[in-house]
């Protein structure tokens, strides 16, 4: 049980380039997320996924696509990358509490940076 | 919208209490969240409470719960070197999809 596995763990881009950050869960969870941390800035969600088959615009979605392939997956895309996106990019799942609240499982993080 | 405000540092000696304060702003909140990150690592759930108690306690954690004020605390007692990290306090939205995090307070223990 490998719980939340994001991949790469480091990546540096050029202005411009693309790539996609992938993110798995064998948790079985049927919500996904994704996160950018920033120094003082906390965390701030950019997409997530309620279920399979659904995504919706959190805080910060602009400059970034989702895809999510199946329950397993997230991918996080960026089409043109900005130095703007330098960032620490977390992936998690979610899970109900036995009392009825959500415990979020994280990933180890992707640290981008563009320049 | 939905606000988590924190304090971004604090220090303390080994042995002593610590106690890392939250405020939020949505008053329907369900539930209320502490993570721990430690350095170069992802978020670990440490506690969290219901919004209708205003005290847990979970060995040396201790979570205050403030409806009134909307203020949250989190109290280490007897504080140890390895509890040295950053810790978040979130509050899950009324329907139940999102946590809205505070920017972190640094805890930083001290030998």
């Amino acid at each position: 049980n490998a719980g939340v596995t994001q991949t790469p763990k480091f990546q540096v881009l050029k202005t411009g380039q693309s790539m996609t950050l992938q993110c798995a869960q064998d948790m079985n969870h049927n919500s996904m997320y994704w996160y950018r941390q920033d120094p003082g800035m906390g965390l701030r969600l950019i997409y997530y996924s309620a279920s399979e088959g659904t995504t919706d615009k959190g805080e910060v979605p602009n400059g970034y696509n989702v895809s999510r392939l199946n329950k397993r997956e997230f991918s996080l895309r960026l089409e043109s990358a900005a130095p703007s996106q330098t960032s620490v990019y977390f992936c998690a799942s979610s899970s109900r509490f036995e009392a009825g609240g959500y415990e979020q499982y994280f990933g180890p993080g992707t640290r981008l940076t563009v320049t | 919208g939905e606000d988590v405000e924190q304090s971004l540092f604090l220090s303390v000696r080994e042995g002593d209490s610590s106690v890392i304060n939250c405020t939020y702003t949505d008053s329907s909140s369900t539930y209320l969240y502490w993570y721990k990150q430690e350095p170069g690592a992802g978020l670990q759930l440490l506690t969290y409470i219901f919004s209708n108690m205003d005290m847990k306690q979970d060995q040396r954690l201790t979570v205050l719960l403030n409806k009134k004020d909307k203020h949250l605390s989190l109290r280490i007692a007897d504080t140890q070197t390895g509890d040295s990290a950053i810790y978040f306090c979130a509050e899950m939205d009324t329907g139940y999809s999102t946590l809205t995090f505070g920017k972190g307070t640094m805890l930083l223990v001290s030998p």
